[in-house]
């Protein structure tokens, strides 16, 4: 089986703080994705990337950056960590290749707060 | 851009009778990909079904169906034989391919009622 972990359920950060969420895939995927929830808005991609050093903003990147080093592991970086930043975040993994579009498998979730 | 939209925040069922979920999509594309995603009160999202646009044939997996109008963007998905175990929230996602993100809609609470 596919897994995604992430390298914490829950994080409490103050504002202005420098955040670090982690995500890790075991089955050699190429491309891995950050995504964000909210209550009545779905899921909003921040960013994504399809090989090491390589990355695509998504469609909120604003106040977000991420870090890919090694092809299992994918960061998400709030340099400065601001409310309304609190939210859930997803990281996701899908295998490379264009047709068909291959199925993401998602980590359990970081629920961050912002206080 | 593409967007996705749900119009159903909610939707209960009896367990046992079947229930429709409802989207629709815009896209200028003419390849493309749909999805349905499932995210229980546990919080993994897992994949319920997918469907290549480039397919006319309705995608099926055991007791989860879908309805693809491509020509009027609908993608509904039909789940029979409720169980209590399909208690989620339930997303629909496009996708243009490759190594593209999904593109999500809003999402649909499914409630099953004993």
């Amino acid at each position: 089986d596919v897994k995604v972990t992430q390298s914490s359920r829950y994080l409490v950060k103050r504002t202005g703080e420098k955040v670090f969420l982690e995500c890790v895939q075991d089955m050699d995927h190429e491309n891995m994705f950050w995504y964000r929830q909210d209550p009545g808005l779905g899921l909003r991609l921040i960013y994504f990337s399809y090989d090491v050093k390589m990355k695509e903003k998504g469609d909120i990147p604003e106040g977000y950056s991420v870090s890919r080093e090694k092809k299992e592991r994918f960061s998400l970086i709030l340099e400065s960590a601001s409310t309304n930043q609190t939210s859930m975040y997803l990281c996701a993994s899908s295998l490379q290749g264009f047709l068909p579009a291959n199925e993401q498998f998602f980590g359990p979730g970081t629920r961050l707060t912002v206080l | 851009a593409q967007t996705v939209t749900q119009s159903q925040p909610e939707m209960s069922v009896q367990e046992a009778e079947t229930v429709t979920l409802s989207c629709t999509y815009d896209t200028s594309e003419s390849d493309y990909y749909l999805f349905w995603y499932k995210q229980p009160p546990s919080r993994q999202m897992i994949l319920v079904i997918r469907q290549e646009a480039y397919k006319q044939q309705n995608a099926t997996e055991n007791r989860f169906s879908v309805n693809f109008q491509k020509a009027a963007k609908s993608f509904s998905l039909k789940i029979s034989d409720s169980q209590l175990g399909d208690a989620a929230m339930y997303f629909c996602a496009y996708c243009g391919g490759g190594a593209d993100g999904l593109t999500f809609g809003k999402g649909t609470h499914l409630i099953i009622q004993p």
